[in-house]
């Protein structure tokens, strides 16, 4: 059974330190991995992509990991910010088309606080 | 700074009422999209386009209907609202393929259903 499970299911942090959130799936076949960052009465906002050659990729102070061998994705926030406090969610694609399905994370909820 | 717009963004209705859900966007994108999503949970693909005059149910049964007369404007309908249908409602349009192009969302509509 395809599914996508992220750890921890929420998180509280303080300002200024570091983060480490998880992503684990058994889709298969993979075509790629998408992080998104929710917050609070917005829609989802793509953060990065991660295709099955890539194993790292930043975007600011957010940076994504990919293991394809072991099915894990991570996401690393680096000095977080009180704006950094969403839910984020892991989107696993099983196909690079249009008839690609994609498996949703049910999100890990950070909180930041001063 | 989102180009799809959603409204209402919150809706409270009585049981048996007739209700769309409008979304629009600017984009100019084919592809288009309504999830459910409750807290905690994962997204949900209720109904999708491809295009004008193209319409499909997607993987969660869903008692609503959609239409896709202009390319801009994919409104959701609900016939006669129950407590079930209560949840938020997220409209979301992709430029390419599904795997490989990134959804962007609208802020959602959060129904209840009394």
């Amino acid at each position: 059974k395809n599914q996508v499970e992220q750890s921890p299911q929420s998180l509280i942090i303080l300002e200024g330190k570091n983060c480490t959130l998880q992503c684990n799936y058994t889709v298969s076949p993979f075509s790629n991995l998408r992080w998104y960052k929710q917050d609070t009465g917005r829609g989802p906002v793509s953060l990065t992509i991660m295709t099955f050659s890539e194993n790292t990729k930043s975007n600011g102070r957010y940076t994504a990991t990919l293991d394809a061998d072991t099915k894990q994705s991570s996401l690393h926030i680096t000095a977080s910010q009180l704006s950094d406090s969403a839910s984020y969610i892991c989107v696993v694609s099983d196909r690079g088309s249009t008839l690609g399905r994609l498996y949703f994370g049910r999100g890990t909820q950070l909180t930041v606080w001063p | 700074e989102a180009d799809i717009y959603q409204t209402p963004r919150y809706l409270v209705i009585g049981t048996g009422k007739k209700i769309t859900l409008e979304c629009s966007q600017t984009m100019g994108h084919d592809k288009m999209y309504w999830y459910q999503q409750d807290p905690g949970m994962e997204l949900h693909l209720i109904h999708y386009s491809y295009g004008v005059n193209s319409t499909e149910k997607g993987d969660l049964s869903s008692e609503s209907t959609v239409s896709r007369i202009r390319t801009e404007h994919f409104p959701l309908t609900l016939e006669s609202a129950r407590p079930s249908h209560t949840s938020q409602y997220l409209c979301a349009s992709s430029d390419g393929d599904r795997g490989l192009s990134p959804l962007h969302f609208g802020n959602g509509t959060r129904l209840t259903v009394t």
